[in-house]
């Protein structure tokens, strides 16, 4: 049973167009998160969520909108679609709580390819 | 502001032998966390240990240990007896007390030969 889980694994679209990447996860936890991570596998936060609030935006592009209809579930919405945005989206959950038990666990990525 | 640097990009070590994949970190938080993952060629993240600051001991789990010192700001990750299944690229992070992201370094790409 997939802790946490990510939908698609490859996403291949064409530039100007809208996609949505969906994450749930079934540990229980109350925090969730994006990353990207860049062809150089630079990893870097861009949005989290505790119990449906975001609490970090990472001065992300306003074309990408993250939605948490509930505690399990974070969902990334991209529009307009750019060749720069080519590359693979991390979901992660954690529980909020001291550092000892904040341990980030992630789902297996999104390949996202722009063409 | 909270940073991580990974100075080796690769590192390639024969079967069986100890590897030390370097981190140094900045931060002027008296309370962080500091946490390593490994990403096979598959993708995923994978979390392997976990060293908060105030830990008075080095932070094991099986063939992993962290080699912490404190005043010197470094995070080393060790691997004991190195297989082929530890090829992959392993990064450091570092998490501020009241913070909540991650900040990650750039990488070390280990490959094991046999």
């Amino acid at each position: 049973d997939t802790a946490v889980s990510q939908t698609p694994k490859y996403l291949v679209t064409q530039m100007g167009n809208d996609k949505s990447i969906k994450c749930e996860q079934n540990l229980g936890h109350d925090t969730m998160y994006w990353y990207k991570q860049d062809s150089k596998k630079f990893l870097k936060i861009m949005f989290s969520y505790n119990n449906k609030e975001l609490i970090i935006n990472e001065t992300v592009p306003n074309r990408f909108s993250p939605k948490s209809p509930d505690k399990a579930h974070l969902n990334l919405h991209i529009n307009s679609l750019e060749l720069g945005d080519s590359a693979v989206y991390f979901c992660a959950s954690s529980q909020l709580a001291g550092l000892a038990k904040n341990i980030q666990y992630f789902g297996a990525g999104t390949r996202l390819s722009v063409l | 502001a909270q940073k991580i640097t990974q100075t080796q990009p690769g590192m390639f070590v024969q079967e069986k032998e100890a590897v030390t994949l370097d981190c140094t970190y900045d931060t002027s938080d008296p309370s962080y966390g500091l946490f390593w993952y490994k990403q096979p060629s598959s993708g995923e993240m994978i979390f392997l240990i976990y060293q908060g600051s105030y830990d008075q001991q080095n932070a094991t789990e099986g063939r992993y240990s962290l080699n912490f010192q404190k005043a010197r700001k470094s995070a080393n990750l060790v691997i004991s007896a190195s297989q082929l299944g530890d090829s992959a690229m392993y990064f450091c992070a570092m998490r501020e007390e009241g913070a909540q992201k991650l900040v990650f370094g750039q990488g070390t790409r280990l490959t094991i030969n046999p």
